[in-house]
């Protein structure tokens, strides 16, 4: 069965700072990983996906993430966020031949002006 | 082109009333799906179909059930609902294991 994990539950950060958001799954095969973005109230935004190709992916909004097979891991990252990231965001897992998407249990980011 | 179209927005239910909240997509997506979202939690899938007359069960169905009649409606339904149902309900739907298009959400309290 496929599963994620997301190591931070909470991150502040100022503005301008690096950004860099933990995810692991668990699954020993092909696998499409997404990273979605929920601001306050809002329902889930896809922030960039990968499905194959080039491990590093770039999505919207200046943030990418990097696909490394031998880790299990699909980490965010974004070189200076912005007082509007303030949003919770989830890694997303969806393994070849499943049906299903398993998600995260979600990162807060609040970021200070 | 209004994506997926989720209502009621918002439902308060006593405990033991029922209810059915309504999914609608316009895009001819074949899978369709129901999570639910829960402070620290994430999104828990209920239940989710893969096409028109099929259904089947996510990590957390007991209590819910769901039908897909028509291929662009996906209904979750409580037959006696309880406290422990409070909860942001999401529905959404793909192509396949293209990523997911969210509804705006349901937001239901039960007392």
């Amino acid at each position: 069965a496929q599963s994620v994990s997301q190591h931070n539950h909470h991150v502040i950060l100022s503005e301008a700072a690096s950004l860099e958001l933990g995810c692991n799954y668990s699954y020993g095969g092909t696998v499409n990983l997404f990273w979605y973005v929920q601001y306050p109230g809002q329902h889930l935004q896809l922030l960039l996906k990968y499905f194959s190709g080039d491990p590093l992916v770039k999505g919207i909004k200046g943030f990418e993430a990097e696909f490394i097979k031998s880790k299990f891991s699909f980490n965010l990252r974004k070189p200076s966020v912005q007082w509007s990231d303030t949003a919770e965001y989830f890694c997303a897992v969806n393994a070849e031949g499943y049906q299903k998407v398993t998600f995260g249990t979600g990162t807060k980011l609040q970021v200070i002006p | 082109n209004a994506g997926v179209t989720q209502t009621p927005k918002f439902r308060v239910l006593k405990t033991g009333q029922s209810m059915t909240l309504l999914c609608a997509q316009d895009m001819n997506h074949e899978y369709m799906y129901w999570y639910r979202q829960d402070p620290g939690m994430g999104l828990r899938l209920i239940h989710y179909s893969v096409g028109e007359g099929t259904t089947a069960k996510g990590e957390v169905p007991d209590g819910y059930n769901v039908s897909r009649l028509k291929k662009q409606n996906f209904l979750l339904g409580l037959e006696s609902a309880a406290p422990s149902q409070t909860s942001v309900y999401f529905c959404a739907s793909s192509i396949g294991a293209s990523p997911l298009h969210f509804g705006n959400g349901t937001r239901l309290t039960v007392t």
